[in-house]
């Protein structure tokens, strides 16, 4: 059974720094990873996408790499804004159209 | 290009009653799959529907169910609805197992 594990659950940075957050999976056979962004009370928003065949993928400030091997991805925010504060979920695509999700790791960027 | 669309936002139900939900996804797409968002259990998978067969079902109660239509659009009810059921429920569109994006879902409260 797929579990995915995001750490650290709430993590807090003043302005500028880069933020780095962690998932790890447990069944490494998976069609792809992706990290989303949650604000509070709405719907998600799909931040980056990475295929099992790919080991990184980049979108303006945000990068993140996959080890498919080890079981971990790591989304990597340059030059932290406050707007950057969200909650940040991984989720990976096994079996047909299921995704499974880590907890979250809820960011605040404090100017 | 219009995104995933949830109707509706918000919806207030007494115990015992039933709900349905709508969910249209994005043009083209024809995977649909919802998932339950409570603060206990974080966001799970409900089921996933691809042209117009579930294709994929999580470990919910036969009370929730589902069903997708020929233009894609699908609809997710829950019967005899219990406390517990309160959540936000979200709906995903994808083109087949690729990136997945997601409505504002909708904040279902039973009292």
């Amino acid at each position: 059974k797929q579990e995915v594990t995001q750490i650290p659950a709430a993590l807090s940075v003043p302005e500028g720094e880069n933020l780095v957050l962690n998932c790890s999976f447990t069944d490494s056979a998976i069609y792809n990873l992706q990290w989303f962004r949650q604000d509070p009370g709405k719907g998600l928003t799909s931040l980056l996408l990475i295929q099992s065949s790919q080991r990184e993928q980049t979108s303006g400030r945000l990068n993140a790499s996959l080890d498919k091997s080890s079981g971990r991805s790591t989304l990597y925010i340059a030059a932290s804004q406050p707007g950057d504060s969200a909650t940040y979920l991984c989720a990976v695509r096994g079996s047909w159209g299921k995704l499974q999700f880590g907890a979250g790791t809820q960011v605040v960027v404090t100017p | 290009k219009a995104g995933v669309t949830q109707t509706p936002r918000y919806l207030i139900k007494t115990r015992g009653q039933q709900v349905t939900l709508s969910c249209s996804p994005i043009s083209g797409h024809r995977s649909v799959s919802w998932y339950q968002q409570t603060p206990g259990q974080g966001l799970q998978f409900l089921f996933e529907y691809f042209s117009e067969t579930q294709r994929n079902k999580g470990n919910f109660p036969g009370r929730f169910s589902g069903r997708q239509f020929s233009n894609s659009r699908s609809e997710m009810n829950v019967s005899t609805l219990e406390l517990g059921d309160s959540a936000l429920y979200l709906c995903a569109s994808s083109l087949s197992d690729t990136e997945a994006f997601f409505g504002q879902g909708t904040r279902l409260t039973v009292v």
